[in-house]
């Protein structure tokens, strides 16, 4: 089991431009999580994907959106890209089971905004 | 909302010796799950330990348990023989069960000398 996979690993982009970064789940997993972790910081939660439609959504501007694909793999893009959009973007895939609720992180992908 | 607050910015640990992290979170939830997630310089998030809030029983993981204290809303970490490899930065996280976002404080950084 590959686990949670990402790419590109790192991504350097010019303000205005935009990105797309990808993921794709644990084998068994349904649902993927987007996370942006500014340098220092904790992640803060963008949105989760659940059948191919968003669950719940933190507290992220429009410019910030998503799809999820049949097989489960998520893309997260992000339009007219600013400076502070520079971190470290993680995708964690989870499910519940019968005794409790896994979840389990990508390597992420490094977006520097230039 | 939802907050959860590591007051040690930075610890450091001789190799061995035993550690405590501190994490406290702010919920009118009753029923939720808790994380220690582990962050080392190759950024791949990794799961250290989960205590489910309706179990009184403090979870365990190897050298890793948790005191899970619900009254006061505290939920330390507590690394026993530490090793070299467990230098990272160990982030709490809290969610609820009437949601699906992880809510991360800011983390502590943990260091291991020889």
């Amino acid at each position: 089991d590959a686990g949670v996979t990402q790419s590109p690993t790192h991504l350097i982009k010019t303000r205005g431009q935009q990105v797309t970064l990808r993921c794709s789940p644990k084998s068994g997993h349904d649902t993927v999580s987007w996370y942006q972790q500014a340098l220092g910081q904790g992640p803060q939660f963008i949105f989760q994907y659940y059948e191919e439609e968003e669950r719940q959504r933190g507290n992220f501007p429009d410019r910030f959106s998503g799809h999820q694909f049949p097989n489960y793999s998520s893309e997260l893009n992000v339009n007219a890209l600013l400076l502070g959009d520079s971190a470290l973007y993680l995708c964690a895939s989870s499910r519940w089971t019968a005794r409790s609720y896994e979840q389990y992180f990508g390597p992420g992908t490094r977006l520097t905004v230039t | 909302a939802q907050t959860v607050t590591q007051s040690q910015p930075e610890m450091s640990v001789q190799e061995a010796e035993t550690v405590t992290l501190s994490c406290t979170y702010d919920t009118s939830e009753s029923n939720y799950y808790l994380f220690w997630y582990k962050q080392p310089p190759s950024r791949q998030m990794i799961l250290v330990i989960r205590q489910e809030a309706y179990k009184q029983q403090n979870a365990t993981e190897n050298r890793f348990s948790v005191n899970f204290q619900k009254a006061a809303k505290s939920f330390s970490l507590k690394i026993s023989d530490s090793q070299l490899g467990d230098t990272a930065m160990y982030f709490c996280a809290f969610m609820p069960n009437s949601g699906y976002a992880l809510n991360f404080g800011k983390g502590t950084s943990l260091l291991v000398t020889p």
